[in-house]
């Protein structure tokens, strides 16, 4: 099984700065990685897929990158409703096995 | 407007069984692989279970594996997953998932239910 590992666990930012989250693959998952973003009592919502690939509506300022075991996710100029959890998935091929990482609490 | 709706949650006593049903609607239901991923209270995400378009083929986490199971109905709009052997470690909300993308996997989820909630315990 591949194990995904976010870091930090919690990050405290102040609105208008810009944060990094990473998430490391226990081997190679290629670009098959995704985040989601889930705010308090909500559920979870597609970032960014394909490492890098924006979903329908996420905002210009979500960006990923990485390829292989490295990934990352920056928000850029945080906003009051970016206040949330951000957790990465990877999604290895055939047969089709999909883990979670434990995720990052991004805290004001 | 896609819609997914969750129910069959609730309290089952441990080595109990339930049936989660997952109702679809505003896109074309047999078109999309869909998942059950899971969220105990307070953790984070785990995949429990992914079906193909036509039920033919599934994929479990290897925590459920041999103790759940998903099928779909396509004629109905509908997923399920049936689970047994159910463990206090089970107790969570369940959310039904779409995938991403349309006829092949892409593996990411963009469309979720809001979850129906399991507790397992006597």
């Amino acid at each position: 099984e591949i194990v995904m590992t976010q870091s930090p666990a919690t990050v405290s930012v102040s609105p208008g700065e810009r944060v990094t989250l990473s998430c490391r693959a226990s081997q190679s998952v290629s670009t098959n990685l995704a985040w989601y973003q889930q705010r308090p009592g909500q559920t979870p919502r597609l970032l960014i897929y394909g490492a890098s690939i924006g979903a329908t509506g996420v905002p210009a300022r979500f960006r990923g990158s990485g390829s292989g075991t490295e990934f990352t996710l920056t928000i850029s100029s945080l906003q009051p409703e970016d206040f949330a959890v951000y957790y990465c998935q990877q999604y290895n091929g055939w047969p089709p096995a999909l883990t979670f990482g434990g995720g990052t609490k991004v805290e004001i | 407007q896609v819609q997914l709706v969750e129910s069959g949650g609730g309290l089952v006593r441990p080595g109990g069984s339930l049936r989660l049903s997952c109702a679809a609607s505003g896109f074309t239901f047999s078109d999309y692989y869909m998942g059950w991923i899971r969220q105990a209270p307070g953790k984070g995400l785990e995949w429990v279970a992914y079906i193909s378009t036509a039920g033919g083929t599934e994929h479990y986490g290897d925590s459920v594996k041999g103790r759940f199971i998903i099928t779909r109905d396509n004629a109905e709009n509908s997923l399920y997953l049936q689970m047994n052997s159910l463990r206090a470690d089970d107790t969570a909300v369940y959310y039904c998932a779409r995938d991403l993308t349309a006829v092949v996997a892409a593996g990411y989820f963009d469309n979720w239910g809001q979850g129906t909630l399991v507790t397992v315990s006597s």
